[in-house]
């Protein structure tokens, strides 16, 4: 595997259920993130990881819990979502969160539908 | 608040015409990204603008900075059907580390 990869591809769950989507990187990188996209609306940045720790939380609901085990690996639990959490959930990396010189890798996204 | 606006959202062209998106932000970057998405899929880095009056190309699409403005545009030159897809822009804001904010998209169809 080579570059960002995400799983599953895609996702359909009820608003009960509680799942996991996973993503790892294969570049090196010491940061990860999270994105959510929308139908129609821009990016939104969820979570931001540098070296393991959470380094910025945009606001996002308690129902959406990041963890980030090592480097290479970051994981979006699910519980109890809302259909308006129907989104495609994109994973990037990129070597430093810190600085703004360090291009982001993206992921080729979780698709998700909550019924 | 930062904004990052697109213009135009939607974008149909006829293969062979020429084209420009624009990319207007509202605050201080240290460089801008654009990156292409087809559908279904994920984002490819096409362009990263680090200064006032870059200019990059490849291929038939070309990318500019002028950040005294604070606009970036992406010209397509001589569209063919291959260039459908959605464009964004990012922009990188300054003393905030990695953080990206993201256009709305320019969805563009290019006809024959």
């Amino acid at each position: 595997e080579t570059g960002v990869t995400q799983t599953p591809r895609h996702l359909v769950m009820g608003m009960t259920n509680k799942k996991s989507l996973k993503c790892e990187q294969h570049l090196g990188h010491n940061a990860m993130y999270w994105y959510k996209q929308s139908a129609k609306k821009p990016l939104e940045l969820m979570f931001v990881y540098s070296l393991e720790e959470r380094v910025e939380n945009n606001s996002v609901p308690s129902r959406f819990s990041p963890e980030c085990p090592n480097s290479s690996h970051l994981f979006l639990h699910l519980h109890t979502l809302q259909p308006e959490d129907s989104a495609l959930y994109l994973c990037a990396s990129s070597q430093d969160s810190r600085s703004s010189y360090n291009e982001q890798f993206f992921g080729p996204g979780t698709r998700l539908t909550v019924l | 608040e930062l904004k990052v606006e697109q213009n135009p959202l939607f974008l149909s062209m006829q293969e062979g015409k020429n084209y420009t998106i624009y990319c207007n932000y509202s605050t201080t970057s240290d460089r801008l990204y654009w990156y292409r998405q087809d559908p279904g899929k994920s984002l490819e880095s096409l362009f990263v603008l680090l200064s006032n009056g870059a200019v990059k190309q490849e291929g038939r699409l070309m990318a500019s900075l002028d950040t005294k403005a604070r606009l970036s545009t992406l010209h397509i030159t001589a569209a063919v059907h291959d260039l459908s897809a959605t464009y964004f822009c990012a922009v990188a804001i300054s003393n905030q580390g990695g953080k990206l904010i993201f256009g709305q998209g320019t969805e563009l169809s290019v006809k024959p």
